[in-house]
């Protein structure tokens, strides 16, 4: 139980153009998603926290424009990297819980990785 | 804001041997959780702990939450090559946000 998948696990795009990540509960409803954002040989870093059905809470230095979540149902929510640019390239990671389950575990997705051009 | 101190940094051992890591926190923790992360990959939970003193197995793995609520450590027995990865600890104070350790990237040497 508990499997979370994200879509797709890995893309290039040009600089400038938009790139929509997906991220799936598979076999549990996911109340709250988080969006991660890992660089080589580092930790994972909360970009968002985003809540079904209400726009998400961004992260101290987060840009909430640049980075477009929704989260418009209990099984998905997506990541929209507007306007990439080389630096947004990264290995982004989604979790999903379930706050009515009263734990505060949380179950990650396979990561994607963006590469800008 | 809340920081936990995640050591050692990296292991190196022989297949076979015991391996222990352990993090501590800045705050009072009322859940620890232990995640293992291989290349390429999100990370997988290990084991949730979720009162002090709790100590719970999950085949080889061992996890203990602190007495004092601020400390984790997980202990690995008898270690075999697929153990290798970095593992994170985590926790929470009661948000439903977690704070990471920076991780213990273990290696295993057949």
């Amino acid at each position: 139980g508990a499997v979370v998948s994200q879509h797709p696990s890995w893309v290039i795009c040009k600089s400038g153009t938009s790139v929509k990540i997906e991220c799936r509960s598979l076999d549990f409803q996911a109340t709250t998603m988080f969006w991660y954002r890992q660089f080589p040989k580092q930790s994972l870093m909360l970009m968002a926290t985003s809540n079904e059905g209400s726009k998400a809470t961004y992260e101290q230095g987060v840009e909430k424009d640049k980075f477009l979540i929704n989260h418009a149902s209990l099984t998905l929510s997506t990541l929209t990297v507007t306007s990439a640019h080389p630096e947004d390239s990264s290995f982004y990671i989604c979790s999903a819980s379930d706050a009515r389950a009263g734990s505060y575990e949380q179950y990650f997705g396979p990561g994607t990785r963006l590469t800008v051009t | 804001g809340q920081q936990l101190n995640q050591s050692p940094q990296s292991m190196f051992i022989q297949e076979g041997e015991d391996v222990s890591m352990n993090c501590t926190s800045s705050s009072i923790f009322n859940t620890w959780l232990w995640y293992k992360q291989e290349p390429g990959e999100g990370p997988v939970l290990l084991i949730a702990l979720y009162k002090a003193g709790e100590l719970t197995s999950n085949g080889r793995l061992t996890a203990q939450f602190g007495i004092t609520r601020k400390d984790s450590f997980l202990n690995i027995s008898a270690s075999i090559p697929s153990d290798v990865g970095i593992y994170f600890c985590a926790g929470t104070g009661g948000s439903e946000k977690l704070v990471f350790g920076k991780g213990t990237k273990l290696t295993v040497n057949p």
